[in-house]
């Protein structure tokens, strides 16, 4: 069964950097072809892909957030990660993981909502 | 960036009834391997989006047939077969043909 959790810091301010953390079972990040995916909706809106991670460590960003964003992960702990740094109140959403399989984000996260507010 | 122009944006459908979601993309998502990464989601009211359809027409674990998707190159549908209580929530395609990563804009399913 996969599952997949995101974690967060709830609230933060404008500035700051926020760190996501997307906990997962039922799959391994070292197995070929796995990856993980970080989107995210604000409030009442659509979805915005935002990064993806690969078994062998390969990664892609959405050009859209400059270099703003890192993601990374811990195989061994079955966790990928995201950062976003100099937050501001256009970050406010909720913002999901997702399993990457032969390139199909077919399971996805509750999600996680992140408030930038000073 | 690839845009997909989802119509129609809002969609009132009865129990039972047919309907149709149109996505169209801003170029072909055909890549060179003759792959086209063209997927659908469901997203009921305060849940997370669900897998429905990917690469055009192969239906997710545990979808129901009376989904389907169908389409080619820029012009893609979505097409439930008798509508449920269960199908209301918004829909969106995906593409992942071209970096960046898009999505549709979505089409809210409502009961009429």
């Amino acid at each position: 069964q996969v599952t997949l959790k995101e974690s967060g810091p709830g609230i933060l301010q404008p500035s700051q950097t926020l760190s996501l953390t997307c906990t997962f079972s039922g799959f391994s990040l070292s197995t070929y072809g796995m990856g993980v995916g970080w989107i995210r909706q604000p409030s009442g809106k659509g979805l915005e892909w935002l990064a993806n991670i690969w078994w062998d460590d390969d990664k892609y960003y959405n050009p859209s957030l400059k270099n703003r964003l890192t993601i990374s992960k811990d195989t061994s702990n079955n966790q990928a990660f995201l950062k976003i740094t100099n937050v501001d109140t256009a970050d406010t959403a909720t913002y999901y993981c997702a399993r990457i399989k032969a390139y199909v984000f077919d399971y996805w996260g509750q999600g996680v909502m992140v408030t930038v507010s000073s | 960036d690839v845009v997909l122009t989802q119509t129609p944006s809002t969609l009132s459908a009865t129990i039972g009834q047919s309907v149709s979601i149109s996505c169209r993309s801003s170029q072909s998502l055909l890549d060179s391997a003759g792959n086209t990464y063209l997927y659908w989601y469901l997203q009921r009211p305060g849940q997370s989006p669900q897998l429905l359809i990917y690469l055009v027409s192969n239906l997710g674990s545990g979808v129901p047939n009376r989904f389907s998707g169908s389409g080619s190159g820029t012009d893609f549908t979505l097409k439930i077969s008798g509508v449920e209580a269960e199908d209301l929530g918004v829909y969106y395609c995906m593409q992942a043909t071209h970096a960046p990563y898009t999505f549709g804009a979505g089409t809210k399913l409502e009961l009429k």
